[in-house]
């Protein structure tokens, strides 16, 4: 059964602390992404990978890294520095990265500081 | 910037009516369009496309609209049924570039 996996489902992160999502996919996508939704607001892009060992700042991205070393795996590390991180976190992959594809979502992480 | 604006958060309609969800969007660089539903404590999930070369696009109870003189687009559900009950989040794209409107709640009343 093909699909995005993410985990985990809720996240807490004490001050100071660097904390990583991960994001998994079994749809053989080359193109993945990684977006945040906060209340009222549309998706915000933080950072997308079309390619393994390649990423690109998306609107966001400060306070966060990401890597991808596998096709399969795009984990996202919300860094100390990411001052305001409660947010609700979307992965998602695409077949190629191009502009006319639909993106295969995960079912979100929910992180909250404590 | 919100360059997809979705001006409604929330639609009530009854089962069986006619819900339309509405989006504007600023760019016309824009040139493909989706539409996303998406249930509590689950990810958006595609339902329907368009690209700009088209004014509409039909797939079973739903239909999308697209106006690009005025860059308004729209989702019709007709028949309405409960289970279209969700969050629905319009999508707009050019070449790197994907934005989202904030969404719209749909309830369909039994």
């Amino acid at each position: 059964d093909g699909g995005i996996t993410q985990s985990p489902k809720y996240l807490f992160r004490k001050e100071g602390q660097n904390v990583t999502l991960s994001c998994e996919q079994n749809l053989n996508h080359d193109a993945m992404y990684w977006y945040r939704q906060d209340p009222g607001q549309g998706l915000r892009l933080i950072y997308y990978s079309q390619i393994v060992n390649d990423f690109q700042k998306g609107d966001i991205a400060e306070g966060y890294s990401v890597s991808r070393e596998k096709k399969e795996s795009f984990p996202l590390t919300v860094t100390s520095a990411q001052k305001n991180p409660t947010a609700f976190y979307l992965c998602a992959s695409s077949i190629r990265g191009t502009a006319d594809e639909k993106l295969f979502f995960g079912s979100g992480t929910q992180l909250s500081v404590l | 910037d919100q360059q997809v604006k979705q001006n409604s958060p929330s639609l009530s309609v009854q089962e069986g009516r006619i819900s339309i969800l509405n989006c504007d969007y600023t760019n016309s660089m824009f040139d493909y369009f989706l539409w996303y539903k998406k249930y509590p404590a689950e990810g958006p999930t595609f339902l329907i496309s368009i690209s700009s070369i088209k004014d509409k696009n039909e797939d079973g109870r739903f239909t999308v609209f697209l106006n690009k003189s005025a860059k308004h687009l729209s989702l019709h559900i007709v028949p309405s049924q409960p289970g279209d009950s969700a969050v629905y989040f319009c999508a707009a794209s050019a070449p790197r570039d994907m934005r989202f409107g904030a969404g719209t709640r749909l309830t369909v009343k039994p």
